[in-house]
């Protein structure tokens, strides 16, 4: 099955810097990757996706990045803000007979300071 | 606005009680999840369902089952409730497509003594 990697674990930053977030996956044939925000006691909500077939996707501050070659897919926050203070997971769809299944990374615990 | 709701926010139980998890969704999703968060290992999946009466195993199905007699519900049993088994507990709900968003409820932390 599919394996994801993510690192840092914990990332911080002062408020205003950039903050990139990396991912590798295992399996050649993923091809959907979504981010999810999960801010303290609540539950995790996507905040941006990208497919196989598009190498970048930016949405205002945040923007994602994907190397199918080398297989790893990158977050990148700019004029990071103390509500983008919360833990961050990457996924990958997994191709499987019954549908949309996504393996998670172990999340990053970003901080902003102010 | 999609809501998906959980049976407990907050559950105590006691090593090898029977313990059900419900999930309901409202937005006529076809896929159903169970996952498991714990710190450091992020959301593992335990089981999923892509139709009525229809599962999948996920990563880490050991000691649980799952039940899906309806469409907007979908259950998690653990037969035998274990201290191993604390956990907070998310369930999620996603239209069938190849990148679909996975719509999260809030989660049920779930202490077993």
């Amino acid at each position: 099955g599919e394996n994801v990697e993510q690192h840092p674990s914990t990332l911080s930053v002062q408020e205003g810097d950039s903050a990139v977030i990396k991912c590798t996956y295992s399996d050649s044939a993923s091809n959907y990757f979504p981010w999810y925000k999960q801010e303290l006691g609540k539950r995790p909500q996507l905040i941006i996706d990208i497919r196989s077939n598009v190498g970048e996707k930016k949405d205002q501050r945040i923007a994602v990045t994907l190397n199918k070659t080398a297989k790893h897919f990158s977050l990148h926050i700019t004029e990071t803000q103390p509500e983008d203070s919360a833990v961050y997971f990457c996924a990958a769809r997994e191709l499987t007979g019954g549908g949309n299944k996504l393996t998670f990374g172990t999340g990053t615990q970003l901080k902003v300071e102010l | 606005d999609v809501k998906v709701t959980q049976s407990s926010r907050y559950l105590v139980k006691r090593t090898g009680e029977k313990v059900f998890l419900e999930c309901v969704q409202d937005m006529d999703h076809e896929n159903m999840f169970w996952y498991r968060q714990d710190p450091g290992l992020g959301l593992r999946l335990i089981y999923f369902s892509y139709d009525v009466k229809m599962k999948e195993k996920g990563d880490i199905p050991e000691g649980y089952s799952v039940s899906r007699e309806k469409k907007e519900r979908f259950s998690l049993i653990l037969e035998s409730a274990s201290t191993n088994q604390t956990s907070m507990y998310l369930c999620a709900s996603s239209l069938i497509g190849s990148g679909v968003e996975q719509f999260f409820g809030p989660g049920t932390r779930l202490t077993v003594l």
